[in-house]
């Protein structure tokens, strides 16, 4: 159980393309998804707070003009990467909390490696 | 201070090793602890997940907690070359979890 599907798991696009990476809980509802971004060799630094049916919450220093996160059902977040360019090619990790509550554990997506060319 | 220390290795050891993974902390409101474990160009896989102090053993697992001394470890028994991944910490009051660096372990054959 508890089964987090992100898609795609790679992406290579031209500068100036938005990006849009999906990311879904398949076997339980969440009503609390995260956005991570991992470098190489790197730990896991906490972009945003995906909340079902209201706005997220940015970490300071991310742009939400640059990063929109949209959370419209408990088993669906989409991050999408507006007019990227080539510092924005990174590792991009989901997370989901099941609805039971915030002491449950977050569960990860697989990835979405991002490449800007 | 980070809230989460956790050493980033690299660790090596041989086939059949004991593995001891740690993570210290400075903030007593942690009361959730995890343990997961990541592959190359994979996301993280929740390995442990215990409340407050005490051990919790899963197969070859075993997770300890230690509130008073801010100290959780995780231990690999009889490590297998399958292991060689990312140990990442990561602990929280109730709700947002706070990451240690991850230590990156290979077990050669």
């Amino acid at each position: 159980g508890a089964v987090v599907s992100q898609h795609p798991s790679r992406v290579i696009c031209k500068s100036g393309t938005s990006v849009k990476i999906e990311c879904r809980s398949l076997d339980f509802q969440a009503t609390t998804m995260f956005w991570y971004r991992q470098f190489p060799k790197q730990s896991l630094m906490l972009m945003a707070t995906s909340n079902e049916g209201s706005k997220a919450t940015y970490e300071q220093g991310v742009e939400k003009d640059k990063f929109l996160i949209n959370h419209a059902s408990l088993t669906l977040s989409t991050l999408t990467v507006t007019s990227a360019h080539p510092e924005d090619s990174s590792f991009y990790i989901c997370s989901a909390r099941d609805r039971q509550g915030n002491n449950q554990p977050q569960h990860f997506g697989d990835g979405t490696r991002l490449s800007i060319l | 201070q980070k809230e989460v220390e956790q050493d980033p290795g690299p660790l090596s050891v041989p086939e059949g090793a004991i593995v001891s993974l740690n993570c210290t902390y400075s903030n007593s409101a942690f009361q959730y602890f995890m343990w997961y474990r990541q592959y190359s160009r994979k996301g993280p896989e929740l390995l442990m997940y215990t409340y407050s102090s005490g051990n919790k053993e899963d197969g070859r697992f075993t997770a300890q907690v230690d509130k008073s001394s801010k100290y959780i470890s995780l231990f690999i028994r009889d490590s297998q070359p399958s292991d060689s991944a990312t140990y990442l910490c990561a602990m929280s009051p109730s709700g947002d979890m706070r990451f240690g660096a991850g230590t990156r372990l290979t077990v050669k054959p």
